[in-house]
């Protein structure tokens, strides 16, 4: 069955601390999304990349980046967590363009 | 641009009675939509997708949508609710290489 893994479910940082959530797909998936999901805004697109070496802004991009050195692995990072990035992250990928989307389980990332 | 406006932020229903999710976007070019569920504690599932060839679209657990161009609607239904379907529930636009989530719904189903 088609698995996208996002490597933490919590995780609490200070606010300042540079933070690392991984995701790792294992369908070969060319595309690869960052959601963060708020209550009341629905999930918002923070980057994507629909090839290796390739990324490009979502809505939300400020204060964010990425990194995807290899096709089943894409990173969000947070360069200096602010409590304003409290939410839930959520990593899915697709197949082509417009084809459904895998979603990881989500990682709830609290900045204290 | 593109947007998505899911016209009730919580639907409360009866067990073994309609469910109704309003669902309008706005997009320059024909678009591809899709709702998606989030049950609680568990990742956002497909339900349906809508491809341009039929306007009613049938998904998993009984659900269907209707795409209206007329109307920029893209409502979702089911005849009869079951406790299962207690759920959050996103509409989702898909155009220009980007998928545009709406705020989401929160469906209630009462015994």
């Amino acid at each position: 069955d088609v698995k996208v893994t996002q490597s933490s479910r919590y995780l609490v940082k200070r606010t300042g601390e540079k933070v690392f959530l991984e995701c790792v797909q294992d369908m070969d998936h060319e595309n690869m999304f960052w959601y963060r999901q708020d209550p009341g805004l629905g999930l918002r697109l923070i980057y994507f990349s629909y090839d290796v070496k390739m990324k490009e802004k979502g809505d939300i991009p400020e204060g964010y980046s990425v990194s995807r050195e290899k096709k089943e692995r894409f990173s969000l990072i947070l360069e200096s967590a602010s409590t304003n990035q409290t939410s839930m992250y959520l990593c899915a990928s697709s197949l082509d363009w417009d084809e459904k989307l895998f979603f990881g389980s989500g990682t709830q990332l609290s900045v204290l | 641009a593109q947007s998505v406006t899911q016209l009730d932020s919580h639907v409360s229903v009866s067990e073994g009675t309609p469910v109704l999710l309003r669902c309008n976007y706005s997009s320059s070019y024909s678009p591809s939509l899709f709702w998606y569920v989030q049950h609680p504690n568990k990742g956002l599932q497909l339900l349906l997708k809508y491809t341009s060839a039929a306007t009613l679209v049938k998904g998993i657990n009984g659900f269907e949508a209707e795409f209206k161009k007329s109307e920029t609607s893209f409502h979702l239904t089911k005849p009869s609710a079951h406790m299962s379907d207690a759920a959050e529930y996103f509409c989702v636009v898909f155009s220009w290489g980007k998928f545009q989530f709406g705020a989401g719904t929160q469906v209630v189903v009462t015994p």
